[in-house]
């Protein structure tokens, strides 16, 4: 059973920066995606990013290009997400979420996309005030 | 960009059917996963690929996708189906996840 457990709650100044974690346990990491999603206060889900280790592939919705970073630790089997720049309408829930391939053979993977989002972490409140 | 459109609420009676609707040019070419969103939870998918359940998912939930539309479909509702519903694709030409604008189910 794959869980993934994120890091505790955030308050951040404007301009700083914020990072989050998301350590799974269970399954093979490097051959999940991992995505990052979130969720302003009354707000609907907003998709910020992911990364498939197995490939070294980052994928950034353009809202965000330059000011998300997206990484993982391997040896902790841990996803990092980096936000900068923060800005008040940054306060938000933040998600990670893993997405796996639907065949895996010959130590390669395909079709990351064919099961959606199917395990999600418990969420990050960050709160971005003065 | 690609978008994905959603009535914003919809409200039914116990026991009768939810209809949720997703739009999104050619959206039948795509694979739509739904997710269901309690308040103060985490997402939970509920359909993926159009029409497949989860494990654990009950089979009152069903999908189908065509033309310029993708549908949930919650047979025999209940109290506990009230939450938000968002649907998903992966758009391959942008190499993005777009997320529907979500569906607030009202159990009357």
């Amino acid at each position: 059973q794959v869980q993934l457990v994120q890091s505790g709650a955030e308050v951040k100044k404007p301009g700083s920066s914020v990072k989050v974690s998301c350590k799974t346990s269970g399954g093979t990491f490097n051959t999940y995606g991992i995505y990052w999603v979130r969720q302003a206060p009354g707000q609907g889900l907003e998709w910020m990013g992911g990364v498939i280790p197995i490939f070294d592939t980052t994928h950034y919705a353009q809202k965000f290009q330059g000011r998300v970073s997206i990484s993982t630790d391997e040896s902790t089997s841990t996803a990092y997400m980096e936000l900068s720049s923060l800005r008040y309408d940054d306060t938000a829930v933040y998600y990670c979420a893993r997405v796996r391939p639907r065949y895996c053979s010959g130590g390669t993977c395909s079709e990351y996309f064919y099961y959606g989002m199917d395990v999600w972490g418990q969420g990050t409140t960050v709160t971005v005030a003065s | 960009s690609y978008v994905l459109t959603q009535a914003s609420s919809v409200s039914v009676a116990p026991g009768t059917t939810a209809t949720i609707t997703c739009g999104g040019d050619k959206i039948g070419s795509k694979s739509v996963h739904w997710y269901q969103q309690k308040p103060g939870q985490a997402p939970v998918q509920v359909i993926y690929y159009d029409s497949e359940r989860p494990s654990g998912i009950p089979e009152r939930f069903s999908g189908s996708n065509s033309g310029n539309t993708a549908t949930l479909t919650i047979s025999r509702v209940e109290a506990g189906d009230e939450a938000d519903y968002y649907c998903q694709v992966w758009d391959s030409s942008s190499l993005h996840y777009v997320f529907g604008t979500g569906t607030k189910v009202t159990v009357l």
